[in-house]
């Protein structure tokens, strides 16, 4: 098992631009997650999803969107990026409400 | 708002113990325990849950005291490996969407 990865591992974007970020798990997990980790901090839960077809806003969403079409993927889109969101984005995954959560490698967002 | 650990950072010897804190303003449901090295993803640790039970690996130790709404991660005889930076998440409810705290750097020497 690949467990949770994500694409790209790094990106630089300009103000104003959009890209979306890929994470995909292969672990049959019905939770995903996505984070954002700014330096020296903790995780800011963004998004999360309960299985195919159900997202939800997590603590910080604002600036992004989520879908989630199939039980493998969770892209994270940024719509039109700005220096806030520059930090690098996790995606995790846990088999059931409260269990252990599975975490990418992460993606390092810089926006300039 | 998100639970407040203690230390900030801590610096051991190899074989010494250290404890690293978390509170919270909110009664919890539970607890998770997460470790980071430098440029790597999270790697779980344990679960505490409200009444007692824990999951997680067996060479941690943890404990979660609920009316106090703290919890505690000990580190015993540490090793080089266990150098990185603890997290601990909380939750308020059995859903589990997590708050983290800003995280404990500790520095182990030999």
């Amino acid at each position: 098992n690949a467990g949770v990865t994500q694409t790209p591992k790094f990106r630089i974007l300009k103000i104003g631009q959009s890209m979306t970020l890929q994470c995909t798990q292969d672990m049959n997990h019905n939770y995903m997650y996505w984070y954002r980790q700014d330096p020296g901090m903790g995780l800011k839960l963004i998004y999360y999803s309960v299985g195919a077809g159900i997202t939800d806003k997590g603590e910080v969403p604002n600036g992004y969107n989520v879908s989630r079409s199939t039980t493998e993927d969770f892209p994270l889109r940024l719509e039109l990026a700005a220096p806030s969101q520059t930090s690098v984005y996790f995606c995790a995954s846990s088999w059931n409400r409260g269990n252990e959560q599975y975490f990418g490698p992460g993606t390092r967002l810089t926006v300039t | 708002q998100q639970p407040v650990q203690s230390p900030q950072a801590v610096i051991l010897r190899e074989g010494e113990d250290a404890v690293i804190n978390c509170s919270s303003s909110k009664a919890l449901y539970s607890v998770h325990w997460y470790r980071q090295k430098h440029g790597e993803a999270p790697v779980f640790l344990m679960i505490l849950l409200k009444g007692g039970e824990q999951k997680g690996h067996e060479k941690i130790s943890a404990s979660f005291n609920e009316k106090k709404q703290q919890s505690s991660l000990y580190l015993t005889a540490s090793q080089l490996s266990y150098s990185g930076t603890y997290f601990c998440g909380t939750a308020t409810d059995s859903w589990g969407k997590l708050q983290f705290g800003a995280g404990t750097q500790v520095v182990v020497t030999p």
